[in-house]
């Protein structure tokens, strides 16, 4: 079964840190993206990338970077973790376009 | 920036009713899909309608798309409670846009025994 998976189901972390959220898909996709998911505001776009080695900002990238050294591979980084960063943090992955994306099963972050 | 809008935002249904979901968006598009989301997991794909298709059918999943209308809709056909979930239309917007997709906030859909 195809599948990506995300390093952790729940995340908790102070104020301040290094954050690292990890992504890995098993379908060879070349399309990977990062969204968090708020009460209200349903699911908004932080980065993606086409490519390795290639990323593009979403509409909310402030405050987070993005690493993809690997195909497989797509980390989202938490540069200095604010409480404003408590998220569900959702990872996917796609073929190409014209085509659906495969999710994993979300990171919940609490930053305190 | 908010493309898709569903409406409702909540349905409560019985189970062996029909439920209706629509999604408003505003630019053209390259394609909308419809996900569904249980409980606050991750999104599953239901199923994808190209700009120039009107219409399309995945088991009881029915979609209809509008382009003058800037709309769509997921119709649900004789439900069941193992359908209870949250239902996120989703557009890949033109120009540009390559496979990246804005999210609407969801219909959340509860089906009663």
């Amino acid at each position: 079964d195809v599948k990506v998976t995300q390093s952790s189901r729940y995340l908790v972390k102070r104020t301040g840190e290094k954050v690292f959220l990890e992504c890995v898909q098993d379908m060879d996709h070349e399309n990977m993206f990062w969204y968090r998911q708020d009460p209200g505001l349903g699911l908004r776009l932080i980065y993606f990338s086409y490519d390795v080695k290639m990323k593009e900002k979403g509409d909310i990238p402030e405050g987070y970077s993005v690493s993809r050294e690997k195909k497989e591979r797509f980390s989202l980084i938490l540069e200095s973790a604010s409480t404003n960063q408590t998220s569900m943090y959702l990872c996917a992955s796609s073929f190409s376009r014209g085509y659906g994306y495969t999710f994993g099963s979300g990171t919940r972050l609490t930053v305190v | 920036s908010q493309q898709g809008e569903e409406d409702p935002q909540a349905l409560s249904i019985q189970e062996g009713e029909n439920a209706t979901m629509n999604c408003s968006y505003k630019t053209s598009i390259n394609n909308l899909q419809w996900y569904r989301q249980n409980s606050g997991r991750g999104l599953v794909h239901l199923i994808l309608i190209r700009s120039n298709e009107r219409e399309k059918h995945s088991g009881r999943l029915r979609v209809t798309l509008d382009t003058s209308k800037k709309s769509s809709s997921l119709l649900i056909t004789a439900s069941r409670a193992a359908d209870t979930a949250s239902y996120f239309c989703a557009t890949d917007a033109l120009p540009g846009g390559g496979n990246k997709l804005t999210f609407g906030t969801g219909t959340q859909l509860k089906v009663e025994l």
